[in-house]
């Protein structure tokens, strides 16, 4: 089933402790992103990646940060969390930038 | 900058019946595509319909079209025939040329009544 997977869907952590978010996609796809998602505020794009090693900002990259070793994977990397990064995050695949995105299930971060 | 705007917070439709959600869109690219996504209460982002903005012809997909209205920078989703399942936060978005972000709009909440 072609699909892209987070992990973990749901974490409670506290300020500065390093977490990582993964991301899979088994759909050869090219592009992939995150987003984080706020009341109000609807979703926005904190990081891209066009192709393995070639990574780029969104919106709101500050407190993140990304890797694209494999073509499958995207994890996102929060090394100091603060509590106003609790939110929703999403991940998106898709096979090229200007292509409908395939979004994960959702990871909600607590951060307290 | 690219901008979308959904004007509608809430909606509410009785089943059966035809509604359409608004978005309109600021860009100063010629190029770009248009999105609506719909996100149920469980969460996941379900992409439904795509418009190019050289596309002649308005989008459809199943009970869903977009009425695109290139001039007045409109792209409204209309939903026919509405069904309970149909109740959900709906998104409007765009993409620019290249790999520019794609850009939300706030959403509107879609109330199916039975």
């Amino acid at each position: 089933e072609a699909q892209v997977t987070q992990n973990p869907r749901y974490l409670i952590t506290v300020t500065g402790k390093k977490l990582t978010v993964t991301c899979s996609q088994n759909m050869n796809h090219e592009y992939m992103s995150w987003y984080r998602q706020d009341p109000g505020l609807g979703l926005r794009q904190i990081y891209y990646s066009m192709n393995v090693e070639v990574t780029d900002k969104g919106d709101v990259p500050e407190g993140y940060k990304v890797s694209r070793k494999e073509k499958r994977n995207f994890p996102l990397i929060l090394e100091s969390p603060s509590p106003n990064q609790t939110s929703l995050y999403f991940c998106a695949s898709s096979l090229a930038g200007d292509y409908e995105q395939y979004f994960g299930p959702g990871t909600r971060l607590t951060v307290t | 900058a690219q901008k979308i705007t959904q004007t509608q917070p809430g909606m509410f439709v009785q089943e059966k019946e035809a509604v359409t959600l608004d978005c309109t869109y600021d860009t100063s690219d010629p190029s770009y595509g248009l999105f609506w996504y719909k996100q149920p209460s469980s969460g996941e982002m379900i992409f439904l319909i795509y418009q190019g903005s050289y596309d002649q012809q308005n989008a459809t997909e199943g009970r869903y079209s977009l009425n695109f209205q290139k001039a007045r920078k409109s792209a409204n989703l209309v939903i026919s025939a509405s069904q309970l399942g149909d109740s959900a936060m709906y998104f409007c978005a765009m993409r620019g040329p290249g790999n520019t972000p794609l850009v939300f709009g706030k959403g509107t909440r879609l109330s199916v009544i039975a």
